[in-house]
């Protein structure tokens, strides 16, 4: 069974920094590109950005490249997601995604929740 | 960036026939492959994935569930809408970097 755990989420102040994590298992996981989404409360989905399968390919959404850093760690099964600069606008449920081909997600975690307050 | 418009909320009577929009800015089909995907969303829960490369099914989505277009169009196919499918659906482009999502179309029951 393919199952995306994140962890890392929580309250952090403005202008900290927080890293996500998300642990996959039941797959191979060094096989997919693998893929951040976000979703402001009461919001639409907001694509983050991905990453290959060996991380020499990272695209970004634009407005966030300069904030988000995604990484993996293909021998811990692990995708990652840091980011810094925190401010209020960041608040959401962040989820962790594979995408299998064509850059789609087939699979999702349940999302961690990250609040940016003073 | 390649910006998807769907209108905000449709309202169907169970049993009936759904049919929500997704236009792109820009055409997101590549030679044969019209790089569009289709996923749901309930309250409270992650998205799934309904429908891949615009007309694919998802594995483990009802046959009532299907999709159609190409180029700029797209279509989400709800047919019949049972009681279950009472959500909100978002097309995603991912012919062009950044991938993006459309707003949303939050069905509802009439």
């Amino acid at each position: 069974e393919v199952k995306l755990v994140e962890s890392g989420g929580g309250l952090v102040q403005p202008g900290r920094s927080l890293k996500l994590s998300c642990a996959a298992s039941g797959f191979s996981f060094n096989d997919y590109w693998m893929g951040w989404v976000r979703q402001a409360p009461g919001k639409g989905l907001e694509w983050i950005g991905e990453i290959n399968q060996d991380s020499s390919t990272i695209n970004y959404t634009p407005s966030l490249k300069d904030k988000f850093t995604i990484s993996r760690d293909n021998a811990q099964n692990t995708l990652y997601l840091q980011m810094s600069k925190l401010g209020s606008e960041d608040t959401a449920i962040y989820y962790c995604a594979r995408a299998p081909g064509f850059y789609y997600f087939d699979y999702w975690g349940q999302g961690v929740m990250v609040t940016v307050s003073s | 960036d390649i910006v998807l418009t769907q209108s905000p909320a449709l309202a169907v009577s169970l049993g009936q026939r759904a049919t929500i929009s997704c236009r792109a800015s820009q055409s997101v089909s590549i030679s044969r492959y019209n790089l569009m995907h289709w996923y749901q969303q309930k309250p409270g829960q992650q998205p799934k994935l309904l429908i891949y490369r615009a007309s694919n099914l998802a594995s483990g989505i009802p046959a009532r569930f299907s999709g159609s277009g190409s180029g700029t169009d797209f279509t989400l196919t709800i047919n019949p809408v049972q009681a279950d499918d009472i959500a909100t659906y978002y097309c995603q482009q991912s012919r062009e970097s950044p991938n993006t999502f459309g707003a949303g179309t939050k069905l509802e029951l009439k």
